[in-house]
């Protein structure tokens, strides 16, 4: 496929499980972004990789979330112990270059329900 | 606390009409703007941008015109077209690549 993938699409959790959200850029992209998005809210920049090296995670809401992209081409965010303020919708982008943000290109999303 | 503020959660037009979305922005570091789609289930798409450098631009049916004295941004849709209902999303960026978002305007065209 051509776009962003992330899977699964939709995650049911019970509170204080783990869970792990994949994504997968557009081949060749450099960069990549997640964002969370609460109901009813714009999306939330959480962290950014630059091939395998995350340059920025100042938007990790805790120390429970935690994000890899071990060989600069998928992308994981884990977290842990979940919260029922995780629940949300975890979006990933993925871009070219740096540079050019309006090349950001978004997945689908993962919708999270944390019970 | 929200950088980006879109206040008009939804916005009925009928089609063929003027569609206007606002945007307002407390940060003054912002440089660049942005406005993005979003149908049900879908992830946003880009749809159109502006450098604060510029006032106005214009792509097809879609301009975007920028006030930085007053912090504000609007998304102008003519005709409006059914396919044009969806959220519409402003965001903003300082840094290179960080988007700041606000929370979206469902748009809906009326036939």
């Amino acid at each position: 496929g051509a776009g962003v993938s992330q899977s699964p699409r939709y995650k049911v959790a019970k509170r204080g499980q783990d869970v792990a959200l994949r994504c997968d850029p557009i081949s060749g992209h450099v960069s990549l972004f997640w964002y969370q998005q609460a109901l009813g809210q714009g999306p939330e920049f959480l962290t950014y990789f630059q091939n395998e090296a995350q340059l920025d995670k100042s938007g990790l809401p805790s120390d429970r979330f935690f994000a890899e992209r071990p060989e600069g081409s998928v992308s994981t965010l884990k977290i842990q112990r979940t919260q029922q303020e995780d629940s949300a919708v975890y979006l990933c982008a993925s871009s070219m270059s740096q540079v050019s943000y309006n090349e950001q290109f978004f997945g689908p999303g993962t919708r999270l329900t944390v019970l | 606390d929200q950088q980006v503020k879109q206040n008009s959660p939804s916005l009925s037009v009928q089609e063929g009409r003027i569609s206007i979305l606002n945007c307002d922005y407390t940060n003054s570091m912002f440089d660049y703007f942005l406005w993005y789609k979003k149908y049900p289930a879908e992830g946003p798409t880009f749809l159109i941008s502006i450098s604060s450098i510029k006032d106005k631009n214009e792509d097809g049916r879609f301009t975007v015109f920028l006030n930085k004295s007053a912090k504000h941004l609007s998304l102008h849709i003519v005709p409006s077209q059914p396919g044009d209902s969806a959220v519409y999303f402003c965001a903003a960026s300082e840094d290179d690549y960080k988007l700041s978002f606000g929370a979206g305007t469902t748009v809906t065209v009326r036939a």
